[in-house]
């Protein structure tokens, strides 16, 4: 009963280092997202997928790039890491329902020295 | 600025009191929907209401929906430290705003 699946679940990184953060889903739900979490300013969206093959910016895309590799993966890759991106990353994945309720991963915590 | 206000940002009570935590916005939402967050983890889905003015029970919780469909509230009644974790609103339109959540801890 996985549900969504992120790794890793922690990273360190210095500033201007480059890594992507995977993501899985088996709920076969068509819309996947990815989220950062930063303290007092709740789940900001970064980039979403609304099918398989489709990426859209959110919110907060500087920085970001992400892949839709299947309809069960999105990875989230940072380029050039930087401190204003230590945060806490959470992918999420969408249901069938007209409501839009999503299911979360535990969450990726990365800190960019 | 966020879409979605919620009051408080903490909440700190006994065990066995009541909390009422409210989530407010300008915007019109089609439909909104509760998370709990516990450290460590991802959000998890309480509840989703639709209707204007709908109330939703989860045993010890109550989700209200405003009748113009712009605000909710959560109520806990004689809450346990079971009930600690952090409470987000999320409205929807065509897409998903949260809110910067409530911190509830209840001490036992």
């Amino acid at each position: 009963n996985a549900g969504v699946t992120q790794t890793p679940k922690f990273q360190v990184l210095k500033t201007g280092q480059s890594m992507t953060l995977q993501c899985a889903q088996d709920m076969n739900h068509n819309s996947m997202y990815w989220y950062r979490q930063d303290p007092g300013m709740g789940l900001r969206l970064i980039y979403y997928s609304a099918s398989e093959g489709t990426t859209d910016k959110g919110e907060v895309p500087n920085g970001y790039n992400v892949s839709r590799l299947n309809k069960r993966e999105f990875s989230l890759r940072l380029e050039s890491a930087a401190p204003s991106q230590t945060s806490v990353y959470f992918c999420a994945s969408g249901g069938t329902s007209s409501a839009g309720e999503l299911f979360f991963g535990e969450g990726s915590r990365l800190t960019v020295l | 600025t966020q879409l979605l206000e919620q009051s408080p940002q903490f909440l700190s009570i006994q065990e066995g009191e009541n909390l009422t935590v409210y989530c407010n916005s300008s915007s019109v939402f089609s439909s909104l929907q509760w998370y709990r967050q516990e450290p460590g983890e991802g959000p998890v889905l309480l509840v989703t209401v639709v209707t204007g003015g709908e109330v939703k029970k989860l045993k010890r919780l109550t989700f209200q929906f405003g009748d113009a469909r712009k605000d909710s509230s959560l109520h806990i009644t004689a809450a346990q430290p079971g009930d600690t974790g952090l409470y987000l609103c999320a409205g929807h339109d065509y897409k998903l705003s949260f809110g910067a959540g409530t911190t509830v801890t209840v001490r036992a």
